[in-house]
């Protein structure tokens, strides 16, 4: 199974809500990432945290980080529709540089 | 700066035909990565180069696949004898390769499609 699994595997809410993603990991970490992607192509790297961190903010995004249940969150805030998009978590877990992604949620933001 | 190119940006080929695939990292970023991403899927992950390192190839699904980083900097995935389960967007990228900073940055893929 995968390192990294997110849920809800999709998500579909109004402009103006917060859209909340989880990711569940198996495996102790450095750091744990969340990354974008629109339509498929290239990922953009949202925000990263560091095991030893709790919660960190970016803008309109919030993550946390539970070691102990081996488990982030990814909250928007005031969603817009330019944040349709598929969202990944992505886990180092200290083999050089290499990340492990998840399976992503596929957010939808409606006007 | 310029980000992370790849090209071609969409491929067709035919079944059993050989394609190589090309990756364009930052400037400077010692590290690079090729996934695989099947419609609709999480990313795989093929193979990993970091500077003058024994590349991991623990990701690569078959013999089929292969892929060289010439002079620290361009990669090439080669693809030989092509299967249509190999249809999918390849994906590229790289990272400054520094202890604890592991962002990476991706490029736009390459869309593969085996007829």
């Amino acid at each position: 199974s995968q390192q990294g699994e997110e849920d809800p595997q999709a998500l579909s809410i109004q402009e103006g809500e917060n859209a909340t993603m989880n990711c569940s990991y198996k495996t102790s970490i450095n750091n744990l990432q969340w990354y974008r992607q629109n339509s498929g192509r290239g990922l953009v790297h949202l925000i990263l945290i560091r095991s030893n961190e709790r919660e960190k903010h970016s803008g309109r995004l919030r993550v946390t980080l539970d070691t102990s249940k081996k488990s982030s969150s990814l909250l928007i805030t005031a969603s817009r529709a330019a944040d349709t998009a598929s969202y990944f978590c992505a886990t180092d877990t200290g083999g050089g540089n290499k990340l492990t992604f998840g399976t992503g949620t596929q957010l939808k933001v409606e006007l | 700066g310029a980000g992370v190119s790849q090209s071609p940006s969409n491929k067709v080929t035919e079944k059993g035909k050989d394609v190589e695939l090309r990756c364009d990292p930052i400037s400077g970023h010692t590290a690079l990565y090729w996934y695989r991403q099947s419609l609709g899927q999480g990313l795989e992950f093929l193979i990993y180069f970091q500077g003058n390192s024994a590349p991991d190839k623990s990701g690569l699904p078959s013999d089929r696949f292969s892929a060289e980083r010439t002079g620290g900097s361009v990669s090439t995935l080669t693809i030989q004898r092509t299967q249509q389960e190999d249809s999918a967007v390849y994906l590229c990228a790289s990272s400054p390769g520094t202890s604890g900073n592991n962002e990476q940055f991706f490029g736009p893929g390459t869309r593969l499609t085996v007829l």
